[in-house]
């Protein structure tokens, strides 16, 4: 499987600025997703980052609030917005071909005061 | 909506007493299931994925089984290093496209 690493791994933030992530895999891949992972709760997904396109959001999520990018088929970054402490969560990046089992990041571990 | 419901939320066993953990689901049709291990402060590792009723698949002392409505993670004979976070999560196949929904997750802690 591939091998996938992400930029910070974590941080603490102030409420308003933002943040941006980064994901790095070591071959390059066709499909990229984004997830979170707030306290107590399951890993929901935010978008498919595509390359060469625009970003496919899930319901709940918008692109104003958590822009992605996808400059090439080993690399995808992720924004959080304006950040509250409601922000506060793991971020994961994922890999998966052909739209099957999909490999995780180690994680972004987000604080927001 | 598709949703997985894990059970039981937290586990705590005994070094050799197997159990199993169990993951109900509703899909809009199921294009395969799968089950993660997660230790803390990391991310997700992928163990198994299922695609139909009947299937079984083993790794060590897991072994995870699948039905229609459901599917078990069984732990035999347990050490402490398999204490962590299991999570299983659907796929669905009819325009879920390639998200996965996932459940809360059993934490398990085995001990000595």
């Amino acid at each position: 499987s591939a091998v996938i690493s992400q930029k910070p791994s974590r941080d603490i933030c102030q409420r308003g600025t933002s943040l941006t992530i980064q994901c790095q895999v070591d071959s390059q891949v066709t499909m990229m997703f984004w997830y979170r992972q707030q306290p107590g709760q399951s890993l929901t997904l935010i978008a498919t980052a595509n390359q060469g396109s625009e970003a496919t959001y899930e319901s709940g999520f918008v692109i104003d609030k958590f822009p992605i990018s996808r400059p090439n088929l080993t690399f995808s970054t992720l924004t959080v917005s304006n950040m509250s402490p409601e922000d506060s969560s793991i971020y994961l990046c994922s890999v998966g071909e052909g739209g099957e089992t999909q490999y995780f990041g180690p994680g972004t571990r987000l604080l927001v005061l | 909506e598709d949703q997985v419901t894990q059970s039981p939320e937290a586990l705590r066993l005994q070094e050799g007493e197997s159990s199993s953990l169990n993951c109900s689901y509703t899909v809009s049709g199921l294009r395969g299931l799968f089950w993660y291990r997660q230790d803390p402060g990391k991310g997700p590792e992928f163990l198994f994925t299922l695609y139909s009723a009947g299937e079984e698949k083993e790794k060590e002392r897991l072994k995870a089984t699948l039905t229609k409505k459901e599917s078990f993670l069984h732990i035999t004979a347990p050490k402490p290093e398999d204490s962590a976070t299991y999570l299983c999560a659907v796929q669905a196949g009819w325009g879920g496209g390639n998200k996965l929904t996932f459940g809360t997750g059993t934490q398990l802690k085995v001990e000595l």
